[in-house]
């Protein structure tokens, strides 16, 4: 059973435009989510994070939205750049235990 | 420069035999962690040592051990009784908890033959 889905594979955009990726989770006690991008052949790195205190963080160009409610957490990329294409995945934890990480979404940035 | 090295890169391994996965840290963190990534899957920890001579079992630790001697060394065996060994093995380290961000080596691409 997976506690959090990614349900695009794949999401092409733009350059220039904006990159909306989504991210929904099933287990209501997750209380810390994080995204973390990916490049082929190289380990994730991270990109931002929110507590389940706040809805929405943002940090330059990336911005995450958090609502409870639905579950469902988004990372939005504003505008988007080709060095923006690479695999994001969205992880969450429960006090502080262990990330349950989602499948991945592969974001391509069109020129 | 501070990072987290994994060796060796690309692993082929006999079925049957055990094999040892090198991961170095100098960022003098605490915690480190393995994980294993299959096709169309997200991570999947399978051990977790949040400081020297400890470490945990994570969702999938069954064919694998470890060991936690130094701060700097996580290495990561994994044995025959591994029934799926084939993945892509990625380590990382942190300061302790889960909270905070991991920071990951490139990976080890190990094939059993």
């Amino acid at each position: 059973d997976q506690q959090v889905k990614q349900n695009s594979p794949s999401l092409s955009v733009q350059e220039g435009r904006i990159s909306i990726l989504n991210c929904d989770y099933t287990n209501s006690m997750f209380d810390y989510f994080l995204w973390y991008k990916k490049y082929p052949a190289e380990g994730p790195t991270f990109l931002i994070s929110i507590s389940s205190i706040k809805d929405k963080n943002e940090d330059g160009r990336f911005t995450v939205f958090l609502n409870k409610s639905a579950k469902h957490l988004s990372l939005h990329i504003v505008p988007s750049q080709p060095g923006d294409s690479a695999v994001y995945f969205c992880a969450a934890s429960e006090s502080n235990y262990q990330l349950i990480w989602g499948a991945g979404t592969k974001l391509i940035i069109k020129p | 420069d501070g990072g987290i090295t994994q060796s060796p890169k690309y692993l082929f391994r006999k079925e049957g035999q055990n094999v040892t996965l090198s991961c170095e840290q100098n960022l003098n963190h605490d915690a480190m962690y393995w994980y294993r990534q299959d096709p169309g899957q997200g991570l999947r920890l399978i051990y977790y040592s949040q400081i020297v001579n400890d470490f945990q079992k994570g969702d999938i630790a069954e064919g694998y051990s470890v060991s936690r001697e130094k701060k700097e060394s996580f290495p990561l065996t994994v044995t025959s009784a591994q029934k799926n060994p084939t993945a892509f093995y990625l380590c990382a380290s942190s300061i302790e908890g889960f909270y905070n961000e991991q920071f990951f080596g490139p990976g080890t691409r190990l094939t059993v033959l």
